[in-house]
């Protein structure tokens, strides 16, 4: 089955304490992007990636680290997580945008949802 | 930079009624891709369509149809004779021709009271 899968679904931690939310496709896709969803605001791009080791800020990077060392993988890293990090967190991916077809279209994994003490 | 605005935060309709989602947004390509994504309460996003900048046409979808406007900037999106499950956020979304950055807009509640 075609999916995006992020683990874990649901994370509490305390200040200062680095953690790795990870995400996987199995589509090929070349695109991956990782977005937070706060109330009121929607959703903000955290970082994107239009390859392996190609990765480049969204609106909101502060505070996270990404890398992208395989197609398949894009890991989000928090070194030091504040409070102000606590948000449901999704990730996505797409194929190379075309005119034709369903491309451009992103797939969402299930979110994760991350509470920072 | 970029930017989309749904500027109804809220919506409350009776079942069956129209009810249309405005979507507005702000970019410097010629060349972009507006989608629109529905989030019910258990919370994952599906897509529900995607409309190239050069494709004007207006699409519709059994009870869902959407009116791409260039001149306005507009991309709404209608549901006819609304049913309770179309209760969800929905959401705008604007994607720049280099395929890199996406905006989405801060999203619609819609609620269908039966």
């Amino acid at each position: 089955e075609a999916q995006v899968t992020q683990n874990p679904r649901y994370l509490i931690t305390v200040t200062g304490k680095k953690l790795t939310v990870t995400c996987s496709q199995n589509m090929n896709h070349e695109y991956m992007s990782w977005y937070r969803q706060d109330p009121g605001l929607g959703l903000r791009q955290i970082y994107y990636s239009m390859n392996v080791e190609v990765t480049d800020k969204g609106d909101v990077p502060e505070g996270y680290k990404v890398s992208r060392k395989e197609k398949r993988n894009f890991p989000l890293i928090l070194e030091s997580p504040s409070p102000n990090q606590t948000s449901l967190y999704f990730c996505a991916s797409s194929p190379p945008g075309l005119a034709g077809g369903r491309y451009n279209e992103q797939f969402f994994g299930p979110g994760t949802r991350l509470t920072v003490l | 930079a970029q930017k989309v605005t749904q500027a109804q935060t809220e919506i409350s309709v009776v079942e069956k009624e129209d009810v249309t989602l405005d979507c507005v947004y702000e970019t410097r390509d010629t060349t972009y891709y507006l989608f629109w994504y529905k989030q019910p309460p258990s919370g994952e996003l599906v897509f529900l369509i995607r409309r190239n900048s050069f494709d004007e046409q207006n699409e519709i979808s059994g009870r869902y149809s959407w009116n791409f406007q260039k001149s306005t900037s507009s991309f709404n999106f209608t549901i006819t004779a609304s049913q309770v499950v179309d209760s969800a956020v929905y959401f705008c979304a604007l994607r720049g021709g280099g395929y890199q950055k996406v905006t989405f807009g801060t999203g619609t509640k819609l609620q269908v009271i039966p």
